[in-house]
Formats: structure tokens, C-alpha cells, sequence
């Protein structure tokens, strides 16, 4: 079992729906991050957080430490938005990585 | 200010044959980390530096070294290179260093390694 799980793997949806990535983790950590990746291999960072909540825009970002869960939202999801989502934690002196949930926005 | 910076882009080699990546940090970042990533093994850590020292390192053979320069530059280094050694190969800068990934990370585009 991966320390870092991620669902779904692929999520296709109309332009205007509301998104959310899930991340599931089985290690302490000391912080969580969620990163985008567009064709082509750049990686921005979107979210780190160790507790509560984030919001940056349409993005909006939670984590449950007890639960060792978080999820990523996108409102008024964009054909810009389509890319690959990758959940990441910090934790054992490392970052650990979850294997990315491909979002595709039809227009 | 200018991002993350790596050289090459792009790179073609040998089996067998050595390959040094490069990595110039944001201004003022002390912490460059490099990751592989492959289609098969995803995202994987492969070291830190900080201040001219390896901080941490990854689950990778002693085939993979890197080392860091007095104004932050790193640079990462593979020798005797196998086909599985084909990937992207990112750094990552950030501003001070904690246990790989508790500050904020800024990559670079990467650098494609092909390895035939």
C-alpha cells in the first residue's frame, strides 16, 4: 500500500462543475502539499498546509489531521484547469508523492 | 525574480555514459531538492542540499551524487546509466531548509533524460 493515495485517478468534467481531488496518507507528516502539473512537466506549488483550511481563487484546500485526509476543490472549473494534481506530504525527513489524478474540463 | 532555472532542457544519451543536470535556485533560496519522475514510479525524491551539504537523501543507488555550490547552484550527476534511468528530473528550490518539503518548493521545468 502507498503512503500517499490519491483518487480518482482521472476525472473528466463539463467547464463549471466543482471539482474535488481526494488524498489519503498513512504516515506522520508536517506538511501536506498539492501541486498542478501541465503538459510538458512544470510543477507549481498550489497549497502547503499542516491544518485547516486554504484558499487561493477557485482552489480551496482542507486537511484532516486525525483523519490523515485532504482534499483539493476547484470551483467554476476552467478547460485551464486541466492538468494533473499531485498530492504530496512531508514526513521522515522527505516529500513523499501521491501518483496524480488527471483533470481534463471539457469546454 | 527570476525562477528556477535547469540545464539542459533536454538530453540524449548512452548507455553506460555519465550525465551532469544543473540547477540554478530563485534568488536567495539556500535548498535545492531533485525528484525523478517516471511514468512507472511517479514522483520520487532523490536528495536535498542546503548550504553546500546533502541534507537528505532518497531510496536511489550510489550511481545518483549531487553536490551544491557557495551561491546555492546545484548540480546532480548519474553514472554508468541504465535505460530505467529515463525520466524527467526536477529540482526544486525553497528558501530555507526543514525536512524536505515543510517550506514551500519552487520547481524548475526539468530537465528530460533519454537514455538508449
Amino acid at each position: 500500500k502507498n503512503e500517499v493515495e490519491q483518487s480518482p485517478q482521472n476525472l473528466t468534467a463539463q467547464e463549471g462543475e466543482f471539482i474535488t481531488i481526494n488524498c489519503s496518507y498513512s504516515v506522520g507528516i508536517s506538511a501536506l502539499h498539492w501541486l498542478q502539473q501541465h503538459p510538458g512537466g512544470g510543477i507549481v506549488s498550489l497549497f502547503m498546509l499542516s491544518s485547516g483550511k486554504k484558499k487561493h481563487g477557485r482552489l480551496i484546500a482542507t486537511i484532516n489531521i486525525q483523519e490523515k485526509h485532504s482534499s483539493l476543490h476547484i470551483t467554476a472549473s476552467h478547460p485551464r484547469d486541466s492538468a494533473v494534481y499531485i498530492c504530496a506530504v512531508s514526513g521522515n525527513e522527505k516529500l513523499t508523492f501521491g501518483t496524480g489524478t488527471r483533470l481534463t474540463i471539457i469546454p | 525574480k527570476a525562477g528556477v532555472t535547469q540545464t539542459p532542457r533536454y538530453l540524449i544519451k548512452t548507455r553506460g555514459q555519465q550525465v551532469t543536470l544543473s540547477c540554478s535556485p530563485i534568488s536567495g533560496h539556500r535548498s535545492v531538492s531533485w525528484y525523478q519522475q517516471t511514468p512507472g514510479q511517479g514522483l520520487q525524491f532523490l536528495f536535498e542540499y542546503f548550504s553546500e551539504t546533502q541534507r537528505n537523501k532518497g531510496n536511489f543507488p550510489g550511481r545518483f551524487s549531487g553536490r551544491q555550490f557557495s551561491n546555492s547552484r546545484s548540480e546532480m550527476n548519474v553514472s554508468t546509466l541504465e535505460l530505467g534511468d529515463s525520466a524527467l528530473y526536477l529540482c526544486a528550490s525553497s528558501l530555507n531548509f526543514g525536512t524536505s518539503g515543510t517550506y514551500e518548493q519552487y520547481f524548475g521545468p526539468g530537465t528530460r533524460l533519454t537514455v538508449t
